[in-house]
């Protein structure tokens, strides 16, 4: 059962708009949420975390919302540029242990 | 410094063969993941490793799969017999305690079984 959902299995967005991917949970435990990024042909890599005491984090282009009590996170690129297109993870842990659970990706299609 | 560095990257064999797939971690990092990447089921972990010991393998599919760490620098995940749904790309990462949870991912090794 996927403990990390992501629904949208693919994402198109205009050069120079937002995009916006989207990651749902189930597990309350969780408490520090993570988002990586993979090129193909390559291992993902590491973009965005939060830690559930927050709920925005902020990096250059990329931010990270939490809704606690949706159990909702959303990540939010602006503007998004040609090199953003890639399939982007959603994952979760819940601090007990190092285990880090991964969403199924979005892949994201930044259109000329 | 090196990355982790996983091998082979691509490796084509029959059903029934073995298949082992080789994973050098990142030096200093304590914490060593393998995970499978296919269309159906994304990123699934399927056992981490700390300090060298398994921590939770409940993700390993079946008896068919068995994963070992002889000291830091070295894991192995071993399929036998291997069978078509095994075919995905098996990813590597390693961690640091104090990281805050940042994997660091090797390039995959490709598995197609036919």
């Amino acid at each position: 059962d996927q403990q990390v959902k992501q629904n949208s299995p693919s994402l198109s967005v205009q050069e120079g708009r937002i995009s916006i991917l989207n990651c749902d949970y189930t597990n309350s435990m969780f408490d520090y949420f993570l988002w990586y990024k993979k090129y193909p042909a390559e291992g993902p890599t590491f973009l965005i975390s939060i830690s559930s005491i927050k709920d925005k984090n902020e990096d250059g282009r990329f931010t990270v919302f939490l809704n606690k009590s949706a159990k909702h996170l959303s990540l939010h690129i602006v503007p998004s540029q040609p090199g953003d297109s890639a399939v982007y993870f959603c994952a979760a842990s819940d601090g007990r242990d190092d285990k880090i659970i991964f969403g199924k990706g979005t892949r994201l299609h930044i259109l000329p | 410094d090196a990355g982790v560095i996983q091998s082979p990257r691509h490796e084509v064999t029959e059903m029934g063969q073995e298949v082992t797939l080789r994973c050098k971690p990142i030096s200093g990092h304590n914490s060593l993941f393998w995970y499978r990447q296919t269309m159906m089921r994304g990123l699934e972990l399927l056992i981490y490793f700390n300090n060298n010991v398994p921590i939770d393998d409940s993700g390993m599919p079946e008896d068919r799969f068995s994963a070992k760490m002889p000291n830091a620098s070295f894991s192995t995940l071993k399929i036998q017999p291997s069978e078509p749904r095994d075919s995905a790309v098996y990813f590597c990462a390693s961690s640091r305690r104090d990281s805050g949870g940042e994997l660091f991912f090797g390039e995959g090794s490709r598995l197609t079984v036919l």
